[in-house]
């Protein structure tokens, strides 16, 4: 089936320095986002994004983060600077509209030390 | 508060054997509800969704949904070793594109 690819699977950085998580979304899908899975908690909302722009936010999405999909490359999500409470894992999807399945990639393990 | 809760947290059943997994939301806007499965190192991949009151069946897995008491349900026929997982519900608002609110999730062994 389609598959969301997510690079790199796992990172760990410094707290303070800024991080760039990578996404290949399914190459049809027009709607992309980004949750968030602290250890032993449930899956959180962060963004969604279609055509360019965020279209919602929740409130976890921090003023230090931001998305985007240059010329339909990879969508990332950006982290600067990083604080110790942004480890977690980072999922990215993909959907082809706004209300269909959405497809969900293995997950990027961000440690903040 | 959860929106989405799940129950239970964990839960055993034989190879063979029915298993069922409960969601109830608080939120009387959420009207689209899917089931989610995570194997361990993977990322969630959907199930199944149900969107109107009653059961929707695909092969065997039976969801149902209960608009009234916000409760959905997930039941799995002749479960396998390979169904052993995590199970998410995920629900959304009528009027929210793409957002999903996800409950904690059921921890499913199957056992051989």
């Amino acid at each position: 089936g389609p598959k969301v690819l997510q690079i790199p699977s796992h990172q760990i950085i410094d707290m303070g320095q800024m991080v760039t998580l990578n996404c290949d979304p399914v190459s049809n899908h027009l709607y992309f986002y980004w949750y968030k899975q602290i250890l032993g908690q449930q899956m959180e909302f962060l963004v969604n994004f279609y055509n360019g722009k965020v279209m919602e936010k929740s409130k976890l999405f921090k003023d230090q983060f931001s998305v985007e999909r240059p010329d339909g490359s990879y969508f990332t999500l950006k982290i600067q600077p990083t604080a110790l409470e942004d480890s977690a894992v980072y999922f990215c999807a993909s959907s082809p509209g706004g209300a269909d399945e959405q497809y969900f990639g293995p997950g990027t393990r961000l440690t903040v030390l | 508060q959860q929106k989405v809760q799940q129950s239970p947290e964990s839960l055993s059943v034989p190879e063979g054997g029915m298993a069922s997994l409960n969601c109830t939301s608080s939120d009387r806007n959420f009207q689209y509800f899917w089931w989610y499965r995570q194997h361990s190192g993977e990322g969630p991949k959907a199930l199944m969704s149900i969107f109107s009151d009653g059961d929707k069946k695909e092969g065997r897995f039976t969801a149902h949904l209960n608009k009234a008491s916000l409760h959905v349900s997930l039941h799995i026929r002749d479960s396998q070793p390979s169904d052993s997982a995590l199970y998410f519900c995920a629900a959304r608002r009528g009027s929210a594109l793409g957002r999903l609110h996800f409950g904690a999730g059921t921890q499913l062994i199957v056992i051989p």
